[in-house]
């Protein structure tokens, strides 16, 4: 089946650093999503991009829609303690409102030492 | 987005029994979605909720395992059945807006079963 390759799988950084993740995928898709999932609760989306190329900023979060549109990637600034979670991308094979053809990765664990 | 609340939020359950869980949305929608998220892994969907028809299962889920009701609109269940500790997850629900591929979900029902 599709897989989506999700990096780093955790990483543990200090208060005020930058982070990087990435999402990587032999299939092409036309939409990619970003998740943030604390404990106890459910997914919370971040950013969605839509076209490839397009770069899409929330706050300190920022996040891009490869060109090959077989990417992505998630950039984290000056982290604070309450971005700890994991995070997670998602990508869609077609068009339209099916979550049959979204595909989760695995998740990056973020641990922000204060 | 939705605001989706899910009951219960968690539970503990013996192995053999069944577990109902409740996913109700703030507004109409025309489908509905349910994920299983197993202990330090990703998202993988189980079902399409849809209203006025059956459920349509993804490749490795039956409808005798989990059940699905979809009465209307802005409500939907998930039976767990004869439940064993393979089944210990968190079971999601969640909802698009239709034409756009943005999944938004419940917090979460955290199943143990023992």
């Amino acid at each position: 089946g599709q897989q989506l390759n999700q990096s780093p799988q955790s990483m543990f950084i200090q208060e005020g650093e930058d982070v990087s993740m990435n999402c990587t995928s032999s299939s092409i898709f036309n939409t990619w999503l970003w998740y943030k999932q604390e404990p106890g609760e459910g997914p919370v989306l971040l950013i969605a991009l839509y076209k490839a190329g397009e770069l899409t900023s929330n706050g300190r979060l920022t996040a891009q829609f490869g060109i090959t549109r077989k990417d992505s990637f998630l950039n984290i600034s000056a982290s604070i303690p309450s971005d700890v979670g994991i995070y997670f991308c998602a990508g869609q094979l077609g068009y339209g409102g099916s979550q049959g053809n979204l595909i989760f990765g695995k998740g990056t664990k973020l641990s922000v030492k204060p | 987005s939705a605001v989706i609340s899910q009951k219960p939020s968690r539970d503990i359950c013996q192995r053999g029994t069944s577990l109902t869980i409740q996913c109700q949305v703030d507004s109409q929608v025309t489908m509905m979605f349910w994920y299983r998220q197993q202990p330090g892994q990703s998202l993988t969907l189980i079902a399409t909720a849809n209203q006025g028809s059956e459920a349509t299962y993804e490749s490795g889920f039956v409808i005798d395992k989990f059940p699905i009701s979809r009465p209307n609109l802005t409500f939907s269940t998930l039976t767990v059945s004869n439940m064993s500790p393979e089944d210990s997850s968190i079971y999601l629900c969640s909802v698009d807006r239709g034409a756009d591929t943005e999944a938004f979900f419940g917090q979460g029902t955290r199943l143990t079963v023992v």
